[in-house]
């Protein structure tokens, strides 16, 4: 079974930085693309990055390109998302989710039970 | 980037009621279209994935068709677990990007 574990979430002021992670267990980790999905407080769902399974390919939302790294270590089964020139549009639970067919379109199959961020004075 | 217009952003029905709910994409994403359902304070769980395949596990209630722009998620008879908001979400193209949810409750 999938386990997907993501920490790091803190309160952070604004134009500070922050590093997510997420743990990955129960599935073969560098053979398939991994993502992160935020949801800020009472809004909805907003992809915010994809790793491809090697590492060799990214994809940022417009929002945070350039402020954010998303960055995976086979070795350690974990994944990351550097955050940096944060803003309080930023706040919210960030999700790690994991694709269900190693295939370049794929749904988000299992997700963890995602991290606050808040950025705040 | 494609836009979801996801339809009606809430809705109230009975137990045992059929409910609809639509998803349109502002450009042809062919069947690259997923169903998610989340319960309050708990991460989404995929249900209708390639838009009408059903996700192991989920429930044969849940059922969702449609293809190119206009896509329908159904549950035939729902149950009091289905307090839920679902949301589509396409991935034809970067950027991934999702509906805005609608957010069902009973009657």
């Amino acid at each position: 079974e999938d386990q997907l574990l993501e920490s790091g979430g803190h309160v952070v002021q604004p134009g500070g930085s922050l590093r997510l992670s997420c743990a990955a267990s129960g599935f073969s980790f560098s053979t398939y693309a991994m993502n992160w999905v935020r949801q800020a407080p009472g809004r909805g769902l907003e992809w915010m990055s994809t790793i491809s399974g090697s590492g060799a390919s990214t994809y940022y939302a417009d929002s945070v390109k350039g402020r954010f790294t998303i960055s995976r270590d086979n070795s350690k089964n974990t994944l990351y998302l550097q955050m940096s020139s944060l803003r309080g549009e930023d706040t919210a639970v960030y999700f790690c989710t994991k694709d269900k067919f190693r295939l370049i379109r794929s749904p988000f199959e299992s997700w963890g039970q995602g991290t606050l961020v808040i950025v705040s004075s | 980037d494609i836009q979801m217009t996801q339809s009606p952003s809430s809705l109230s029905a009975s137990v045992g009621d059929r409910v609809t709910i639509t998803c349109q994409a502002s450009q042809d994403i062919s069947n690259n279209l997923n169903w998610y359902q989340q319960k309050p304070g708990k991460a989404p769980q995929l249900l209708i994935y390639d838009a009408s395949d059903l996700q192991a596990g989920v429930p044969s209630r849940f059922s969702g068709s449609g293809s190119g722009t206009d896509f329908t998620f159904t549950i035939t008879s729902l149950q009091p677990q289905d307090i839920a908001t679902y949301y589509c979400q396409q991935y034809d193209a970067f950027p991934r990007t999702f509906g805005q949810g609608t957010k069902v409750d009973i009657k």
